[in-house]
């Protein structure tokens, strides 16, 4: 089936502008995960979504940055007034409700440089 | 969180077994051993998790040590597609944040 799918897979921006990045998790999958990426750095927690539960947003690095989710299925990171600093690959996960971390499957990620 | 540390980088022969090593002393007694890897310009991948006892599947064998505090990830017979970087991440088994160290870039030469 269909994994985890991401858009854009590139977006170059200008200082200052706002972007939206899109996650389409794999159907039925009702957890749903935000990760930066920086050149050569591992992986930074950004936020989690589980059903209908508050989300974890204690990864957020500023307030700058903002996610959403429709119920259990897409979900639009926002990051307003864009730095230089937010340049990194965004990667999305999702995992089945009740699973474990052995069972996120990620994105192909958005490629996001600020310019 | 446990902190791992693992080796930089790393070379191996293609058709050779490729052992990654991890330490995680500080790993604590109901947190699991989960080893990742992302392949360049892809998402992380799962390969495999343990507790205490070895393990293995279609991917990878785990070798978790007797104390816990360090584990070997073996890639019985590697391959070109086998280069990427590898974590190791102890996690709790319900957990859902997964904390990416650094990890391994392992390098299969042909």
């Amino acid at each position: 089936g269909a994994g985890v799918s991401q858009s854009p897979s590139n977006k170059v921006t200008e200082k200052g502008k706002d972007v939206e990045l899109r996650c389409d998790p794999i159907s039925g999958h009702t957890a749903l995960y935000w990760y930066r990426q920086r050149l050569g750095q591992g992986l930074e927690f950004l936020i989690y979504f589980q059903g209908n539960s508050a989300p974890d947003k204690s990864g957020l690095p500023s307030d700058r940055f903002s996610a959403e989710r429709t119920g259990e299925s897409v979900s639009t990171l926002t990051i307003q007034r864009t730095q230089q600093e937010d340049s990194a690959v965004y990667l999305c996960a999702s995992s089945p409700i009740g699973s474990g971390a052995e069972t996120q499957y990620f994105g192909p990620g958005t490629r996001l440089l600020v310019l | 969180d446990a902190k791992t540390t693992q080796p930089t980088s790393m070379d191996c022969a293609e058709g050779r077994a490729a052992n990654l090593p991890c330490n995680h002393s500080t790993i604590s007694g109901n947190e699991y051993v989960y080893w990742y890897r992302q392949i360049h310009s892809q998402g992380p991948q799962y390969i495999i998790h343990g507790l205490k006892n070895n393990e293995t599947n279609e991917m990878a064998s785990l070798i978790i040590t007797e104390d816990r505090k360090s584990s070997t990830l073996i890639l019985p017979h590697a391959t070109l597609r086998d280069t990427a970087v590898y974590y190791c991440i102890p996690a709790h088994q319900g957990a859902q944040k997964l904390v990416f160290g650094q990890g391994t870039r392992l390098t299969i030469n042909p």
